[in-house]
């Protein structure tokens, strides 16, 4: 079946840097564009960024541009969140979710467990 | 940017009884490119409704999505006890793909 398994969470400082990886599984990875969203503890969620399903097109929020980046590793059914420049307002789970209609001009389906980070001195 | 206004913060209903969920754009959403999901408490969200008024894989018919521009509405039926959590929409016209506050489903 349809899975997405992120990892690399834990605690880091501020100003440190720290990168998740979402592997995905059951599906065609490549065909398909890939999202990164967080929600910190207790709120909403909020979109993060999105990346196309080659790579070469990404967009991200206008709370982490600069700061963070997405990639993928077709070859390894992976994508990646580096998240550099922490502050206490990154604190949050973060999700990895498909695309299901292949462009990012559609709903996310399915989601990740989620793999908490938490930014603290 | 897109903000997404969600209404009412908490709804508190029974069982069985209908719910009628609000989300206003500021601006008109492109195609109706939209979608509702559900979270309950400690699981990621789950996709219930995209482009406004399509049911997703396996989501029950009670679950309805309807409108158009900037005013959508997710409507469950009649609920059931596992229907009791938070639900969020999204739209996915253009980026920044924003997401709603959410409203929260509460058992009376």
């Amino acid at each position: 079946q349809v899975q997405l398994v992120e990892s690399g969470g834990g605690v880091v400082q501020p100003g440190r840097s720290l990168r998740l990886s979402c592997a995905a599984s059951g599906f065609t990875f490549s065909g398909f564009a890939m999202f990164w969203v967080r929600q910190p503890p207790g709120k909403g969620l909020e979109w993060v960024g999105v990346v196309s399903y080659d790579g070469t097109n990404k967009y991200y929020a206008e709370s982490v541009r600069g700061r963070f980046t997405i990639s993928r590793d077709n070859s390894k059914n992976t994508v990646f969140l580096q998240m550099n420049g922490l502050r206490g307002d990154d604190t949050a789970v973060y999700y990895c979710a498909r695309a299901f209609g292949g462009t990012y001009f559609s709903g996310l389906d399915p989601w990740g467990q989620g793999t908490l980070v938490t930014v603290s001195s | 940017e897109i903000v997404l206004t969600q209404s009412p913060g908490t709804l508190s209903l029974s069982p069985g009884e209908r719910a009628t969920l609000s989300c206003r754009a500021g601006q008109s959403v492109y195609s109706s490119k939209l979608a509702w999901y559900q979270q309950k408490s400690g699981q990621a969200p789950r996709l219930l409704i995209y482009g406004a008024s399509t049911r997703a894989t396996g989501i029950p018919d009670r679950f309805s999505g309807s409108g158009s521009g900037t005013d959508f509405t997710l409507t469950i039926s009649r609920l059931e006890p596992e229907d009791f959590a938070v639900y969020y929409c999204q739209h996915y016209g253009s980026s920044p793909f924003t997401f709603g506050g959410g409203t929260r489903v509460d058992i009376k």
